[in-house]
Protein backbone atom coordinates (compact mmCIF):
# COMPACT_ATOMS: atom_id res chain seq x y z
CA UNK A 1 0.00 0.00 0.00
CA UNK A 2 0.72 3.72 -0.11
CA UNK A 3 3.88 4.71 2.23
CA UNK A 4 3.83 8.28 4.33
CA UNK A 5 6.43 9.32 6.28
CA UNK A 6 7.04 11.60 9.27
CA UNK A 7 10.30 13.17 10.08
CA UNK A 8 11.51 13.61 12.76
CA UNK A 9 9.41 10.55 14.87
CA UNK A 10 10.27 12.74 17.89
CA UNK A 11 11.36 15.72 19.41
CA UNK A 12 12.20 17.38 21.93
CA UNK A 13 12.68 21.82 22.29
CA UNK A 14 13.22 24.92 24.40
CA UNK A 15 10.22 27.14 24.25
CA UNK A 16 10.73 29.35 22.43
CA UNK A 17 12.12 27.44 19.67
CA UNK A 18 10.19 26.62 16.48
CA UNK A 19 10.34 22.95 15.23
CA UNK A 20 9.22 21.57 11.47
CA UNK A 21 7.85 18.62 10.88
CA UNK A 22 8.09 16.61 7.04
CA UNK A 23 5.56 14.47 6.09
CA UNK A 24 6.66 12.71 2.61
CA UNK A 25 4.43 10.08 0.66
CA UNK A 26 6.91 7.79 -0.64
CA UNK A 27 5.25 6.05 -3.18
CA UNK A 28 2.54 8.04 -4.96
CA UNK A 29 1.32 11.70 -5.38
CA UNK A 30 -0.48 13.06 -2.65
CA UNK A 31 -2.40 16.18 -4.18
CA UNK A 32 -4.35 16.49 -0.95
CA UNK A 33 -2.28 15.98 2.86
CA UNK A 34 -4.08 16.54 6.33
CA UNK A 35 -2.19 17.50 9.41
CA UNK A 36 -3.56 16.23 13.03
CA UNK A 37 -3.00 16.22 16.50
CA UNK A 38 -3.69 13.50 19.07
CA UNK A 39 -4.06 14.54 22.73
CA UNK A 40 -2.98 11.33 25.20
CA UNK A 41 -6.34 9.27 25.14
CA UNK A 42 -7.82 11.85 22.98
CA UNK A 43 -9.05 11.20 19.60
CA UNK A 44 -7.81 12.91 16.59
CA UNK A 45 -7.77 16.38 15.72
CA UNK A 46 -7.96 17.79 12.43
CA UNK A 47 -5.75 21.00 12.09
CA UNK A 48 -5.74 21.78 8.50
CA UNK A 49 -5.33 20.72 4.91
CA UNK A 50 -3.09 21.19 2.58
CA UNK A 51 -3.14 21.07 -1.39
CA UNK A 52 -0.16 21.76 -3.26
CA UNK A 53 0.58 24.84 -4.41
CA UNK A 54 -1.76 26.36 -2.24
CA UNK A 55 -2.60 27.83 1.01
CA UNK A 56 -3.81 25.18 3.60
CA UNK A 57 -7.33 25.73 5.11
CA UNK A 58 -7.05 25.66 8.47
CA UNK A 59 -9.88 24.28 11.27
CA UNK A 60 -11.46 26.51 13.68
CA UNK A 61 -9.31 27.57 16.28
CA UNK A 62 -5.71 26.86 15.37
CA UNK A 63 -3.64 29.50 14.51
CA UNK A 64 -2.71 29.62 11.01
CA UNK A 65 0.50 31.98 12.35
CA UNK A 66 1.59 29.34 14.89
CA UNK A 67 1.20 26.66 12.57
CA UNK A 68 3.14 27.19 9.25
CA UNK A 69 2.17 24.75 6.56
CA UNK A 70 3.73 24.13 3.52
CA UNK A 71 3.33 22.02 0.56
CA UNK A 72 5.66 22.72 -2.20
CA UNK A 73 5.61 19.41 -3.97
CA UNK A 74 3.31 16.31 -4.60
CA UNK A 75 4.70 14.54 -2.06
CA UNK A 76 6.29 16.60 0.41
CA UNK A 77 4.35 18.51 3.53
CA UNK A 78 5.81 20.56 6.20
CA UNK A 79 4.28 21.34 9.64
CA UNK A 80 6.14 24.39 11.43
CA UNK A 81 5.56 24.83 15.13
CA UNK A 82 6.84 28.07 15.49
CA UNK A 83 7.89 29.90 19.17
CA UNK A 84 6.75 26.78 20.27
CA UNK A 85 5.59 26.44 24.23
CA UNK A 86 4.94 23.73 26.36
CA UNK A 87 1.20 23.77 25.89
CA UNK A 88 2.04 22.22 21.93
CA UNK A 89 3.82 19.47 22.81
CA UNK A 90 1.37 16.33 21.61
CA UNK A 91 1.30 13.87 18.95
CA UNK A 92 1.31 15.50 15.15
CA UNK A 93 -0.04 12.98 12.87
CA UNK A 94 -0.27 13.59 9.08
CA UNK A 95 -1.59 12.18 6.33
CA UNK A 96 -2.14 11.93 2.46
CA UNK A 97 -5.00 11.35 -0.19
CA UNK A 98 -4.19 10.33 -4.32
CA UNK A 99 -7.69 12.08 -4.59
CA UNK A 100 -7.52 15.53 -6.97
CA UNK A 101 -10.29 16.11 -4.74
CA UNK A 102 -10.43 16.19 -1.07
CA UNK A 103 -13.35 13.64 -0.66
CA UNK A 104 -13.60 11.20 -2.90
CA UNK A 105 -14.37 8.24 0.12
CA UNK A 106 -11.24 6.77 -1.09
CA UNK A 107 -9.03 6.06 2.53
CA UNK A 108 -6.42 8.51 3.87
CA UNK A 109 -2.83 7.19 4.00
CA UNK A 110 -1.19 7.92 7.85
CA UNK A 111 2.04 8.97 8.72
CA UNK A 112 3.46 7.01 11.84
CA UNK A 113 3.40 10.40 13.45
CA UNK A 114 5.81 12.94 15.45
CA UNK A 115 6.02 13.03 19.31
CA UNK A 116 6.73 16.86 20.16
CA UNK A 117 7.72 17.84 23.38
CA UNK A 118 8.67 21.43 24.60
CA UNK A 119 10.25 21.78 27.67
CA UNK B 1 -23.59 17.87 17.25
CA UNK B 2 -21.72 15.53 14.98
CA UNK B 3 -20.37 12.53 16.84
CA UNK B 4 -18.48 9.35 16.95
CA UNK B 5 -18.65 6.93 20.02
CA UNK B 6 -16.29 4.15 20.84
CA UNK B 7 -17.80 2.94 24.74
CA UNK B 8 -15.08 0.76 25.24
CA UNK B 9 -11.16 2.17 25.90
CA UNK B 10 -9.82 -2.03 25.73
CA UNK B 11 -11.22 -4.62 24.86
CA UNK B 12 -9.60 -8.29 25.75
CA UNK B 13 -10.53 -11.90 23.95
CA UNK B 14 -8.49 -14.95 23.88
CA UNK B 15 -6.76 -15.90 21.18
CA UNK B 16 -9.29 -17.75 18.39
CA UNK B 17 -12.22 -16.20 20.17
CA UNK B 18 -14.54 -13.57 18.36
CA UNK B 19 -13.93 -10.36 18.89
CA UNK B 20 -15.96 -6.84 18.44
CA UNK B 21 -15.29 -3.90 18.70
CA UNK B 22 -17.68 -1.19 19.48
CA UNK B 23 -18.73 2.20 17.15
CA UNK B 24 -21.68 4.45 17.27
CA UNK B 25 -21.93 7.72 15.44
CA UNK B 26 -24.45 10.36 15.68
CA UNK B 27 -24.30 12.23 12.32
CA UNK B 28 -27.29 14.36 10.12
CA UNK B 29 -28.17 12.59 7.31
CA UNK B 30 -26.50 9.67 5.44
CA UNK B 31 -23.33 8.32 7.74
CA UNK B 32 -19.83 7.29 5.95
CA UNK B 33 -17.88 4.85 8.20
CA UNK B 34 -14.60 4.26 8.37
CA UNK B 35 -12.30 2.08 10.65
CA UNK B 36 -8.58 2.50 10.94
CA UNK B 37 -5.96 0.22 13.09
CA UNK B 38 -2.87 2.00 15.18
CA UNK B 39 -0.20 -0.43 15.24
CA UNK B 40 2.84 0.57 17.95
CA UNK B 41 5.19 3.09 16.03
CA UNK B 42 3.61 2.54 13.05
CA UNK B 43 0.70 4.93 10.63
CA UNK B 44 -3.02 4.38 11.25
CA UNK B 45 -3.85 1.62 8.58
CA UNK B 46 -7.60 1.94 6.86
CA UNK B 47 -9.56 -1.58 7.50
CA UNK B 48 -12.65 -0.85 5.59
CA UNK B 49 -15.60 1.54 5.01
CA UNK B 50 -19.53 1.95 4.46
CA UNK B 51 -20.28 4.27 1.75
CA UNK B 52 -23.34 2.32 1.07
CA UNK B 53 -25.08 -1.07 -0.30
CA UNK B 54 -24.49 -4.15 1.43
CA UNK B 55 -24.96 -3.59 5.21
CA UNK B 56 -22.31 -6.03 6.16
CA UNK B 57 -18.62 -4.73 5.15
CA UNK B 58 -15.54 -7.01 4.64
CA UNK B 59 -11.82 -5.56 5.20
CA UNK B 60 -8.49 -6.23 5.46
CA UNK B 61 -7.06 -9.01 7.64
CA UNK B 62 -10.24 -10.41 7.79
CA UNK B 63 -12.53 -7.73 9.10
CA UNK B 64 -15.72 -7.15 8.86
CA UNK B 65 -17.86 -4.44 10.11
CA UNK B 66 -22.03 -4.29 10.46
CA UNK B 67 -23.83 -1.29 9.42
CA UNK B 68 -26.78 -0.86 11.42
CA UNK B 69 -28.77 2.12 10.77
CA UNK B 70 -31.60 1.44 13.84
CA UNK B 71 -29.15 1.50 15.97
CA UNK B 72 -26.25 4.31 14.49
CA UNK B 73 -23.61 1.53 15.09
CA UNK B 74 -21.05 0.19 12.87
CA UNK B 75 -19.11 -2.45 15.19
CA UNK B 76 -16.12 -4.16 14.28
CA UNK B 77 -15.41 -7.91 14.01
CA UNK B 78 -13.50 -10.74 13.42
CA UNK B 79 -14.77 -14.31 14.00
CA UNK B 80 -10.97 -15.78 14.78
CA UNK B 81 -9.11 -13.14 16.52
CA UNK B 82 -5.01 -13.63 16.56
CA UNK B 83 -2.32 -11.91 18.64
CA UNK B 84 -1.19 -9.78 16.24
CA UNK B 85 -4.47 -8.38 16.25
CA UNK B 86 -3.12 -6.27 19.20
CA UNK B 87 -3.77 -2.76 18.51
CA UNK B 88 -5.89 0.56 18.78
CA UNK B 89 -9.09 0.52 16.50
CA UNK B 90 -10.53 3.78 15.71
CA UNK B 91 -13.92 4.42 14.09
CA UNK B 92 -14.48 7.64 11.99
CA UNK B 93 -17.52 9.23 10.50
CA UNK B 94 -17.58 11.63 7.13
CA UNK B 95 -19.24 14.89 8.13
CA UNK B 96 -18.80 17.58 6.03
CA UNK B 97 -15.81 16.94 4.11
CA UNK B 98 -14.18 15.78 7.46
CA UNK B 99 -13.21 13.06 9.41
CA UNK B 100 -14.52 12.89 13.19
CA UNK B 101 -12.79 10.29 14.63
CA UNK B 102 -13.71 8.21 18.11
CA UNK B 103 -11.30 8.29 20.87
CA UNK B 104 -10.15 4.84 19.81
CA UNK B 105 -9.94 1.42 21.51
CA UNK B 106 -7.13 -0.62 22.59
CA UNK B 107 -7.45 -4.33 21.73
CA UNK B 108 -5.14 -6.91 23.50
CA UNK B 109 -5.73 -10.65 22.21
CA UNK B 110 -4.14 -12.89 24.53
CA UNK B 111 -2.41 -16.35 23.78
Amino acid sequence: GAVVSQHPSWVICKSGTSVKIECRSLDFQATTMFWYRQFPKQSLMLMATSNEGSKATYEQGVEKDKFLINHASLTLSTLTVTSAHPEDSSFYICSATTSGRVWTYNEQFFGPGTRLTVL
Amino acid sequence: AQSVAQPEDQVNVAEGNPLTVKCTYSVSGNPYLFWYVQYPNRGLQFLLKYITGDNLVKGSYGFEAEFNKSQTSFHLKKPSALVSDSALYFCAVLNNRKLIWGLGTSLAVNP
